[in-house]
């Protein structure tokens, strides 16, 4: 079946430092795919997506486009603040169950001043 | 414009008890999906909902859980005769029709069985 895979936390940067946390997916349709993040004690916000092939996603300085060749959507921003600090969601939408979502297991990630 | 709403936030339950998770979509929204989180895990689909529809049980287990989304009132997940494995985050998440994987998800209620 469908599923999604992610970069193992925690990952730990100073301010301004690059961000990449890899994601990569297995789908036998095509399928829209998704970036959510979770605040501490907060519900899952959607940060970003991407309906089809060579599509960028981005808001909020995050950025991520969706490459069908190596079956990926990895999630970048160039210079991450400590408001950054939460946990991030790949997950993919195939359409045939009308829209359930797979998730990857998600990634921490803690920006230090 | 409230969000999803969920309650309780932490709910303890006793083995063999009945746990029950309510949910209020965002208004204006007809689908309602329930998913749960085990530690360590990502989250995973259990149902779909529409008003007064189950449209998709396939991640729901098949004995104890249950789901429903009444015409008024919010969404109930409700999981009979509760064990240890239970103890999870359940996320309840609300969409409009056609939106695909645009959803809008509650904090979460956090059940722990002892």
């Amino acid at each position: 079946g469908d599923s999604v895979t992610q970069m193992e936390g925690p990952v730990t940067l100073s301010e301004e430092a690059f961000l990449t946390i890899n994601c990569t997916y297995t789908a036998t349709g095509y399928p829209s795919l998704f970036w959510y993040v979770q605040y501490p004690g907060e519900g899952l916000q959607l940060l970003l997506k991407a309906t089809k092939a060579d599509d960028k996603g981005s808001n909020k300085g995050f950025e991520a486009t969706y490459r069908k060749e190596t079956t990926s959507f990895h999630l970048e921003k160039g210079s991450v603040q400590v408001s950054d600090s939460a946990v991030y969601f790949c997950a993919l939408s195939d359409g045939g169950s009308q829209g359930n979502l797979i998730f990857g297991k998600g990634t921490k990630l803690s920006v230090k001043p | 414009n409230a969000g999803v709403m969920q309650n309780p936030r932490h709910l303890v339950r006793r083995r063999g008890q009945e746990a029950r998770l309510r949910c209020s979509p965002v208004k204006g929204h007809s689908h309602v999906y329930w998913y749960r989180q085990l530690p360590e895990e990502g989250l995973k689909f259990m149902v779909y909902l529409q008003k007064e529809n189950i449209i998709d049980e396939s991640g729901m287990p098949k004995e104890r859980f249950s789901a429903e989304f009444p015409k008024e009132g919010p969404s109930i997940l409700r999981i009979q005769q509760v064990v240890r494995g239970d103890s999870a985050a359940y996320f309840c998440a609300s969409s409009k029709p056609g939106t695909g994987g645009e959803q809008y998800f509650g904090p979460g209620t956090r059940l722990t069985v002892t």
